[in-house]
């Protein structure tokens, strides 16, 4: 069964902080991976995915994450955060074998500081 | 740019009593996903939905519940007989066809059962 652990509950950092999200997935397949950010009273919306070819892709908004296959790792990026960053950060994974359902992490608050 | 709207983005209803969630899905999509989030949990999928017909449920939707594409633009999620456990977030999600192409999501339907 397919299934994805996001390390961090809750996240706080100052303005211009580094900020680095992990995620870890189980899947026995090929895997697409994806993030999606909820800011607060907003919908789900897709930050960046990966399907295939450079592990490192990049995404809306000065977000970046890199697909690490021997560690089974999608980690969420971004050199230095704003304050507008503040919102809830899910990983989620899905692929052909699950009709491409997603299976999402319990997902990470982030709150920036200004 | 295209959106996938859900209608009420509120409802609230008595134990027992059938509620009907509303979503139009981005016009040219053809996949169909219910997912729900209750309080403090992950995000969980329960249905897929295509070419009229259920593709893959998960363990939550049981008889309760089912879905329906009633004309070209509507999908709907019903629960025949709520319970105080149904209380969540319910979205809807679509996609065109393609296995790795983006599932959009509304914002929600916030469901009370009291």
């Amino acid at each position: 069964a397919q299934s994805v652990s996001q390390h961090n509950h809750h996240v706080i950092l100052s303005e211009a902080a580094s900020l680095e999200l992990g995620c870890n997935y189980s899947y026995g397949g090929t895997v697409n991976l994806f993030w999606y950010v909820q800011y607060p009273g907003q919908h789900l919306q897709l930050l960046l995915k990966y399907f295939s070819g450079d592990p490192l892709v990049k995404g809306i908004k000065g977000f970046e994450a890199e697909f690490i296959k021997s560690k089974f790792s999608f980690n969420l990026r971004k050199p230095s955060v704003q304050w507008s960053d503040t919102a809830e950060y899910f990983c989620a994974v899905n692929g052909k074998g699950s009709n491409y359902k997603l299976t999402f992490g319990k997902g990470t608050l982030l709150t920036v500081n200004p | 740019e295209p959106e996938v709207t859900q209608t009420p983005s509120h409802q609230v209803t008595q134990m027992g009593q059938e509620v009907i969630l509303r979503c139009v899905p981005i016009s040219n999509h053809l996949y169909f996903y219910w997912y729900r989030q209750i309080l403090g949990q992950k995000v969980e999928f329960l249905v897929s939905f295509y070419n009229n017909e259920i593709s893959e449920k998960s363990e939550i939707f049981d008889d309760q519940f089912s879905v329906e594409r009633p004309d070209g633009s509507n999908f709907t999620l019903k629960i025949r007989s709520t319970k105080l456990e149904d209380s969540a977030m319910y979205f809807c999600a679509s996609r065109v066809v393609g296995g790795a192409d983006t599932q959009y999501f509304g914002p929600g339907t916030r469901l009370t059962v009291l």
